[in-house]
């Protein structure tokens, strides 16, 4: 059962343009929500993270909208950049439930030139 | 920079060939660190958490036989893939929080790609 969905296997985008990454939970006991960028051959790393109190958090060319009635967030990207290129994972926590991530699969974002 | 490590990067094997793999954090001392396995095109799956001191809460489905994990000190956790075999190839890493507080970003190291032969 998959909590968490990425149901946009790829993307592509022109740089400069605006980048726009989908994703969907399935349990409302969800709480906090982050975004993780992911390189061949390493780990995921940070990149931002929204409370369920909020519908909004931006951080630079980064910001994460959060639409709980509809269980769906969105990474934004803007300008969208060649080094953005990556796959970009959403997780799920659950307040309590010991700090454990819950991913999505995963979107592989193409920044073209 | 990188703040947590994980050792080796890549494993081939042959088949029964017990592996283990190491996760430290740098730098930062981790009560608790999270183990996770990614097969193609899918998302990271939590097998496990790892506490200093203590057993380790395996995932509904983990044979915890199996994947033996040891969190020995603040610094470092272990998982040891027991007589491996082909279906346990993978890709499994590790991470951690720096803060012991509640929805801390965790840290990922570089993960370790695991290929039984």
């Amino acid at each position: 059962d998959q909590q968490v969905k990425q149901n946009s296997p790829s993307l592509s985008v022109q740089e400069g343009r605006i980048s726009i990454l989908n994703c969907d939970y399935t349990n409302s006991m969800f709480d906090y929500f982050l975004w993780y960028k992911k390189y061949p051959a390493e780990g995921p790393t940070f990149l931002i993270s929204i409370s369920s109190i909020k519908d909004k958090n931006e951080d630079g060319r980064f910001t994460v909208f959060l639409n709980k009635s509809a269980k769906h967030l969105s990474l934004h990207i803007v300008p969208s950049q060649p080094g953005d290129s990556a796959v970009y994972f959403c997780a799920a926590i659950l307040t309590g439930g010991g700090n454990k991530l819950t991913f999505g699969t995963g979107t592989q974002l193409k920044v073209e030139l | 920079g990188a703040v947590v490590s994980q050792h080796p990067s890549r494993v081939i094997c042959k088949s029964g060939t017990s592996v283990k793999i190491e996760c430290r954090s740098l730098d930062f001392q981790a009560t608790t660190m999270f183990w996770y396995r990614q097969f193609p095109k899918q998302s990271l799956m939590l097998m496990a958490t790892s506490n200093e001191g203590s057993k380790a809460t395996y995932e509904q489905g983990v044979e915890k036989d199996k994947f033996l994990i040891n969190h020995a000190s603040l610094t470092l956790s272990t998982l040891t893939v027991t007589s491996a075999h082909p279906e346990d190839s993978s890709f499994y890493i590790c991470s951690a929080s720096l803060d012991r507080g509640p929805n801390q970003p965790q840290h990922f190291g570089d993960g370790t790609r695991l290929s039984i032969l």
